[in-house]
């Protein structure tokens, strides 16, 4: 069965500490991995698409990696706006059907 | 270039109606696809429409559904509400296989 599973759940950094989330998939076929923000009451906020092992995106202090296996959302020096749930979803196949993990909650203090 | 938009922000209604919640997909996508956020859950799919037809389903019973209009924007209805239909429901939209889904703000639904 595919799924897509996240940890931690939660996760409490201070302002500066850097992190990463991890994201573990067994996706038969995967089509492509992604990353995304949602802040509470908000619709998520795209912010990666990895398709192969080895590709690596970077935005501002936020970087994704994967691996045939898993990805990884390192996060650089954090500040307290990048607080919000981080949710990786697989992409099964040509059904385009999201597999979705249920999510790192992250908080950065001050 | 305009996200995609949802109507309306929030929905109250009373066990047994009826609900219809709009989404207008980013121009250009084709593909419009809805989920259910309840409370602290996670993402759970609800359907998926491209050019006009409906292409998957989730595990959802038949009084959810849905349909895509000529020009790719969509509504969802939900028949018979539920206390349990309470929740977030979210819009989003694609270009083309294998691309991003980019997600509207959400409409909150309150069943009392």
């Amino acid at each position: 069965e595919d799924q897509v599973t996240q940890s931690p759940e939660a996760l409490r950094l201070q302002e500066g500490e850097s992190s990463s989330l991890n994201c573990s998939y067994t996706v038969s076929g995967l089509r492509g991995l992604f990353w995304y923000r949602q802040d509470p009451g908000k619709g998520p906020e795209f912010l990666f698409t990895l398709y192969s092992a080895g590709e690596e995106k970077e935005k501002e202090r936020l970087k994704a990696t994967l691996t045939k296996k898993e990805s990884f959302l390192h996060i650089t020096a954090p500040k307290p706006e990048d607080s919000a749930t981080y949710l990786c979803a697989g992409n099964a196949g040509n059904n385009r059907k999201l597999i979705w993990g249920l999510g790192t909650s992250l908080a950065v203090n001050p | 270039e305009a996200g995609v938009t949802q109507s309306p922000t929030h929905l109250i209604k009373t066990r047994g109606q009826q609900a219809t919640l709009r989404c207008s997909p980013i121009s250009g996508h084709t593909s419009v696809y809805w989920y259910q956020q309840a409370l602290g859950l996670g993402l759970q799919f609800l359907l998926w429409y491209d050019e006009g037809e409906e292409r998957n389903r989730g595990n959802f019973p038949p009084r959810f559904s849905g349909r895509q209009f000529p020009n790719y924007s969509s509504e969802l209805n939900v028949n018979a509400l539920e206390l349990e239909d309470s929740a977030l429901y979210l819009c989003a939209s694609s270009l083309g296989k294998l691309s991003a889904q980019y997600f509207g703000p959400g409409t909150r639904l309150t069943v009392l």
